[in-house]
């Protein structure tokens, strides 16, 4: 079975500093996916970033990057500075390709930006 | 990306009646999933509806409660019935492939 654990729930940042959300997950197959979306208060779940588990180089997407340590099994957010906006959930998500594509999600982490 | 939208956006319903939530996609898509979120919680898969099939429920969730049309490749429905209080969640459909995977804008749903 596969499961995603987020050990922070809940995080500070001043406004303009990087943040790193912690994410690491479980599973035997070697051919999955992970992901970050974020949820702000409105309800809508924001795709982030993704990372395939054969991508040799981490993924960035403007100012998120994921840190992937496959070894530790470890799918780090990074958010660079940091901005009043990006106050929200944080969800870290998996898939495993031979399961159809659907997701299994982490506990969340809520990310507050102080100015 | 997909376009994703869903209807009702929010209602509040009365406990013992059901509720039928609408996902329109813009694009021909083949697999379509609906979640649920139930308060301060995480999301968590009901079912994964593939045009053509059966909907495929995950551990928790029945056909009966739960009972899912995918008539096409840009539209699915979720009913909920014998809505009790237990049921008040966000519900969002998702669209995708293995590497992309993208969320309606999600029906909150409250059951008094």
């Amino acid at each position: 079975a596969q499961k995603i654990t987020q050990t922070q729930p809940g995080m500070f940042v001043q406004e303009k500093e990087a943040v790193t959300l912690d994410c690491t997950y479980d599973t035997s197959d070697q051919s999955y996916g992970l992901f970050w979306y974020k949820q702000p208060s409105s309800g809508e779940m924001i795709f982030l970033i993704y990372q395939g588990s054969y991508d040799e180089q981490n993924a960035t997407e403007g100012r998120y990057s994921l840190n992937f340590q496959k070894a530790r099994k470890s799918a780090n957010l990074v958010i660079s500075a940091s901005q009043l906006g990006d106050s929200a959930m944080y969800f870290c998500a998996m898939t495993v390709y031979n399961q159809g594509g659907k997701l299994i999600f982490g506990q969340g982490t809520e990310l507050s930006v102080k100015p | 990306s997909a376009v994703i939208s869903q209807k009702p956006s929010r209602d509040i319903c009365q406990r013992g009646t059901s509720l039928t939530i609408q996902c329109q996609v813009d694009s021909q898509v083949t697999m379509m999933f609906w979640y649920r979120q139930q308060p301060g919680q995480s999301l968590t898969l009901i079912a994964t509806a593939n045009q053509g099939s059966e909907a495929t429920y995950e551990s928790g969730f029945v056909i009966d409660k739960f009972p899912i049309s995918r008539p096409n490749l840009t539209f699915s429905t979720l009913t909920v019935s014998n809505m009790s209080p237990e049921d008040s969640s966000i519900y969002l459909c998702s669209v995708g492939t293995l590497s992309e995977q993208y969320f309606g804008p999600g029906t909150r749903l409250t059951v008094t």
